[in-house]
């Protein structure tokens, strides 16, 4: 059992670069995440997702984008990269249709930006 | 003020001591989850709880939802526990986690 795969684990962007990092899970769990983790802060909430179709924003949510076209995958899309994007991105899902439950975390993809 | 608050933010011990880790929030909870997140590596799910207490090997955590205050204890610890541990509540009627700022174990052999 896969769980929740990130690809890349790493990756380096120049500013104004636009990238996809992409999340997938084989648990049939309905609601699915992304945070940024950054020293000295907690995790943040991005974009989540209750089910396939439907997205909000979280915390902060500008500067990407987010889809749920299945219930598997839910990739995060960097329109136009700035250096105050680097960071560490970790991508999670749960059952259920809300963040009340056991979540399960992606082993995260660690950003640069030039 | 953050809505999650983790005390102590670094805390060193030696082998074998009894560890207490502490959260405080300030908001109404569905859920309290303690999150484990060695260095350099992913984030594990340690207990999700709403009331009372659980058990898992030598971790132990509780809550008191009236004081909204949840404790992670570890019995005899080891080095190999060392790690950043991370508590994170579910907003009641939000379909979202938030975060502590999370607390640095270290434990010397």
């Amino acid at each position: 059992n896969a769980g929740v795969t990130q690809t890349p684990k790493f990756q380096v962007l120049k500013t104004g670069q636009s990238m996809t990092l992409q999340c997938a899970q084989d648990m049939n769990h309905e609601y699915m995440s992304w945070y940024r983790q950054d020293p000295g802060m907690g995790l943040r909430l991005i974009h989540y997702s209750v089910g396939a179709g439907i997205t909000d924003q979280g915390e902060v949510p500008n500067g990407y984008n987010v889809s749920r076209s299945t219930t598997e995958d839910f990739p995060l899309r960097l329109l136009s990269a700035a250096p105050s994007q680097t960071s560490v991105y970790f991508c999670a899902s749960s059952y259920g249709g809300g963040a009340w439950n056991i979540q399960y975390f992606g082993a995260g993809t660690r950003l640069s930006v030039l | 003020k953050n809505e999650v608050e983790q005390s102590p933010q670094n805390l060193t011990a030696q082998e074998g001591e009894f560890i207490t880790i502490n959260c405080s929030y300030s908001v109404g909870i569905s859920a309290l989850h303690w999150l484990q997140q060695h260095p350099g590596g992913g984030i594990v799910s340690l207990f999700m709880l709403s009331s009372g207490k659980k058990k898992h090997g030598r971790l132990i955590a509780t809550i008191n939802i009236q004081e909204k205050h949840s404790s992670l204890h570890i019995t005899a610890s080891h080095p190999r526990d060392s790690a950043v541990y991370i508590c994170a509540v579910t907003i009641q009627g939000a379909q979202k986690l938030v975060f502590g700022q999370g607390t640095r174990l270290t434990i010397n052999p």
